[in-house]
């Protein structure tokens, strides 16, 4: 159990384009699902924590109008990255947060994750 | 604003051999503690939880312990196997948040 998916695994774009990764939670049903970038030979940063019907929360220094971010569901958040530039490029990964009753447990289960390349 | 640190970044040993991974954060208030797996182009695997009120967590060959109150936790690997060459993360939720916050990371590599 606790599964989540990414997708696309991979993507190539040109600089300028639009780019929508999906998270999904497969078995369950997340009450928060993260947003991290990762680059090579770094640690995970938190880009944005989104709740389902509601506006993603964005960490200090994350442009919310580059990265757009929409929990349509209990089990589907996107992050689109719009205009994207070679910057941009990295490892986009998504979690999912289960919160068991009263709160005890609160873990998160992590996606593939996505390599965004902008050329 | 809470740090993880973890020592050694790297770190090589041949097959067979029991090893410690440390981890260390600079604000005690935490809600709980996670390790985790990454193998080089994946995401995350999570290993063991340990909530803030836990002392240790076992799973299999892996055991891992935390102080809160010194801010430290270890990674206990036993016998370790060539499949354990990964990149070890800890990562802890501060109290009253979901945010983890992760260290480096320290690369394993297990050699036969």
């Amino acid at each position: 159990g606790a599964v989540v998916s990414q997708h696309p695994s991979r993507v190539i774009c040109k600089s300028g384009t639009s780019v929508k990764i999906e998270c999904r939670s497969l078995d369950f049903q997340a009450t928060t699902m993260f947003w991290y970038r990762q680059f090579p030979k770094q640690s995970l940063m938190l880009m944005a924590t989104s709740n389902e019907g509601s506006k993603a929360t964005y960490e200090q220094g994350v442009e919310k109008d580059k990265f757009l971010i929409n929990h349509a569901s209990l089990t589907l958040s996107t992050l689109t990255v719009t205009s994207a530039h070679p910057e941009d490029s990295s490892f986009y990964i998504c979690s999912a947060s289960i919160r068991t009753s009263g709160g005890l447990r609160n873990e998160q289960f992590f996606g593939p994750g996505t390599r965004l390349t902008v050329l | 604003k809470q740090e993880v640190t973890q020592i050694p970044a790297a770190l090589s040993v041949p097959e067979g051999e029991n090893l410690v991974l440390n981890c260390s954060f600079t604000d005690s208030a935490i809600y709980n503690l996670q390790w985790f797996r990454q193998d080089p182009g994946k995401g995350l695997t999570s290993l063991l939880l340990i909530q803030s009120s836990q002392r240790e967590q076992t799973s299999g060959r892996l055991n891992a312990s935390l102080d809160k109150s010194s801010g430290r936790s270890t990674l206990y690997i036993a016998a370790s196997q060539p499949g354990d060459s990964a990149t070890y993360l800890c990562a802890v939720v501060q109290g009253g948040s979901e945010k983890l916050v992760f260290g480096k990371g320290t690369k394993l590599t297990v050699n036969p």
